[in-house]
């Protein structure tokens, strides 16, 4: 079985700067997906960026990018010019190639604070 | 994108008493998953809500406990049986677009649930 490993239960990092939030995984597969999802205190899970693992290039949203290491099965997020609407739990997420018939394998979360 | 409502939004039970949850995606989808968000945790998959036929359920959650239905490709409902404090947790209900590779997944807003 798959495994999702968020290393940092909380972040903090002051409004502007930069912030990079940590994820591992351990599978046997070759073909999967990855991902980062944001829930805010609304709870509403919103997807922030999305990595194929058969694409060497990282995936970039704006201020989101990851930095995607294959050999390594490390997936971390970084955001830039953090801001205050920035704040929420990060969720990393792993999920099996072969379309979306598969349920997705959630980290235990981040907890990112901006500080203003 | 799809809009994805859930009914209710929160509930307070008694324990011993059962609770069913909707789902609404105001489109035809392929997939339709439910997750279980206990307290300060992650996401855990509950089961694949299958149309018309019985769902797909991950190991340690069984069809007598949390029975699905799903008659259409819009719709799916989520029983939690004989309920105990220990099902306190937020119920999502998350959904697929397309049958590809780059389908990428939507939650519902959650229905959190309290149990006495």
């Amino acid at each position: 079985a798959q495994t999702v490993t968020q290393s940092q239960p909380e972040m903090s990092v002051q409004e502007a700067e930069t912030v990079t939030l940590s994820c591992t995984y351990d599978t046997s597969e070759s073909d999967y997906y990855l991902f980062w999802y944001k829930q805010p205190p609304s709870r509403q899970m919103i997807l922030v960026i999305r990595q194929e693992a058969y694409k060497q290039q990282n995936a970039t949203e704006n201020r989101f990018s990851v930095n995607f290491q294959k050999a390594a099965k490390s997936f971390s997020l970084k955001i830039s010019d953090s801001q205050l609407g920035d704040a929420a739990m990060y969720f990393c997420a792993y999920r099996s190639g072969g379309g979306g018939a598969d349920g997705l394998t959630f980290g235990k979360g981040t907890h990112l604070i901006i500080q203003p | 994108s799809a809009v994805i409502s859930q009914k209710p939004s929160r509930d307070i039970c008694q324990r011993g008493t059962s609770l069913t949850i909707q789902c609404q995606v105001d489109s035809q989808v392929t997939m339709m998953f439910w997750y279980r968000q206990q307290p300060g945790q992650s996401l855990t998959l509950i089961a694949t809500a299958n149309q018309g036929s019985e769902a797909t359920y991950e190991s340690g959650f069984v069809i007598d406990k949390f029975p699905i239905s799903r008659p259409n490709l819009t719709f799916s409902t989520l029983t939690v049986s004989n309920m105990s404090p220990e099902d306190s947790s937020i119920y999502l209900c998350s959904v697929t677009l397309g049958a590809t590779s780059t389908d990428t997944k939507y939650f519902g807003p959650g229905t959190r649930l309290t149990v006495l």
